[in-house]
């Protein structure tokens, strides 16, 4: 079955520490994977995408993720947070020809000042 | 450029009403969907239409439907509706090429 998992419901760091969010995917097809991140009482916003070639993506806001086939997995990092990324960050995965996206339960940061 | 709206930002309904929560873009883009969101769920598809006069099913179609006449708008509809449909619904759009979906800003439905 196709399924996106994240794994930390929660996360909490300080203010200016690494931050890593984890995703793994169940997928048949070569998967098209994004993350995205939602403020409160906001729609979202995408952050990167992954379609294809190297597998370090950078994104917008100072994240990156990188797609490794072997562990199935696209795990979004970003090496210094600020208050500002404190929002909730959904993992998503589709594939060329279908847009029938799925999303992972979502992953809530809380940054500590 | 407004990108995607969504009418109304909120919503309350008696079980039982019907109503028809309204989508727009205009980008211009082929791909347009429904999703709910719920505590706990992630986003969840409801419906999606790949252009005007196409739509299909996605994860949680009962209770819902959809009709794309134009390449703008995208309507959802809830024909009677239930509690169980209290949730806050995004519409997002997306080009055919690029994937990367855009969404509207979301209404909060409350059904009693």
């Amino acid at each position: 079955a196709q399924s996106v998992t994240q794994p930390d419901i929660h996360i909490t760091v300080s203010e200016g520490a690494s931050l890593e969010l984890r995703c793994n995917y169940s997928y048949g097809a070569t998967p098209y994977l994004f993350w995205y991140v939602q403020s409160p009482g906001q729609g979202l916003q995408l952050l990167l995408k992954y379609f294809s070639g190297d597998t370090l993506v950078q994104g917008i806001k100072g994240f990156e993720a990188e797609f490794k086939r072997s562990q199935s997995s696209f795990n979004l990092r970003k090496p210094s947070v600020h208050w500002s990324d404190a929002a909730e960050y959904f993992c998503a995965v589709g594939a060329y020809g279908t847009y029938k996206y799925i999303f992972g339960t979502g992953t809530r940061l809380k940054v500590l000042a | 450029n407004a990108g995607v709206t969504q009418t109304p930002k909120f919503q309350v309904l008696k079980t039982g009403q019907s109503m028809t929560l309204q989508c727009a873009q205009d980008m211009n883009h082929e791909y347009m969907s429904w999703y709910r969101q719920d505590p706990g769920m992630g986003l969840r598809l409801i419906h999606y239409s790949v252009g005007a006069g196409i739509t299909d099913q996605g994860e949680v179609p009962n209770g819902y439907n959809v009709s794309r006449s134009t390449t703008e708008d995208f309507p959802l509809r809830l024909l009677s509706a239930a509690p169980s449909q209290t949730s806050v619904y995004f519409c997002a759009s997306s080009a055919s090429t690029s994937y990367e979906q855009y969404f509207g800003p979301g209404t909060r439905l409350t059904v009693t």
